[in-house]
């Protein structure tokens, strides 16, 4: 089936620091993959995308490559700021085996907490 | 602001009873998703719509149904309440469900059971 792993957090970093969150996925065709970032007490916001290989998506500073030979899609920002700090979640999207055509969902990995320390 | 709006923010109810959280999807979004959210689980899809009819499951409870009517809100009804169904409840809509759509997140509805 699909499925996503990230880096265990808490991750703490200083202010300006860079910032690397792993992720990679397990998908059974080939998948769109998201970063979505949750402040406290807010919903998810899409950070950034990639749909095919090769492709690098990036917003705010963050970027992520779709590397289809390694499976990953690595969130890095050169230098964080401590309104960075959230929950970030890798996604991706897929139609899970023997669903329908067209039944895209997204699979989460378990998020990585980030703290960023003045 | 996502333009998905999800009502009550909060409910606090006991074990046995009957909820019912509502979505409203950004205008011109066909496809909502109802995802769970609790930290054992992380984030589990649980159905998603379009356009009025279901088009897929993840790891729905029986005991969970949900429905989107003809102006495209949606709502998901929980019922027999147990407490390990505490948890934040999130709607998501897309345009059309296409896999390289991204999602748009409301706020949540946390739900305390009691």
């Amino acid at each position: 089936g699909n499925s996503v792993t990230q880096m265990e957090g808490p991750v703490t970093l200083s202010e300006e620091a860079f910032l690397t969150i792993n992720c990679t996925y397990t998908a059974t065709g080939y998948p769109s993959l998201f970063w979505y970032v949750q402040y406290p007490g807010e919903g998810l916001q899409l950070l950034l995308k990639a749909t095919k290989a090769d492709d690098k998506g990036s917003n705010k500073g963050f970027e992520a490559t779709y590397r289809k030979e390694t499976t990953s899609f690595h969130l890095e920002k050169g230098s964080v700021q401590v309104s960075d700090s959230a929950m970030y979640f890798c996604a991706l999207s897929e139609v899970p085996r023997g669903s329908g055509a067209g039944s895209y969902q997204l699979t989460f990995g378990k998020g990585t907490k980030l703290s960023v320390i003045p | 602001d996502s333009g998905v709006t999800q009502t009550p923010k909060h409910l606090i109810t006991a074990t046995g009873q009957r909820v019912t959280l509502r979505c409203s999807p950004r205008s011109g979004d066909l496809s909502v998703y109802w995802y769970q959210q609790s930290l054992d689980q992380g984030l589990q899809f649980l159905i998603q719509y379009y356009n009025g009819e279901e088009r897929a499951k993840g790891n729905i409870l029986e005991r969970f149904s949900a429905q989107q009517f003809p102006d495209l809100h949606s709502e998901l009804n929980l019922s027999s309440l147990e407490l390990g169904d505490s948890a934040l409840y999130f709607c998501a809509s897309s345009v059309s469900g296409a896999k390289n759509q991204p999602q748009h997140f409301g706020d949540g509805t946390r739900l305390s059971i009691l």
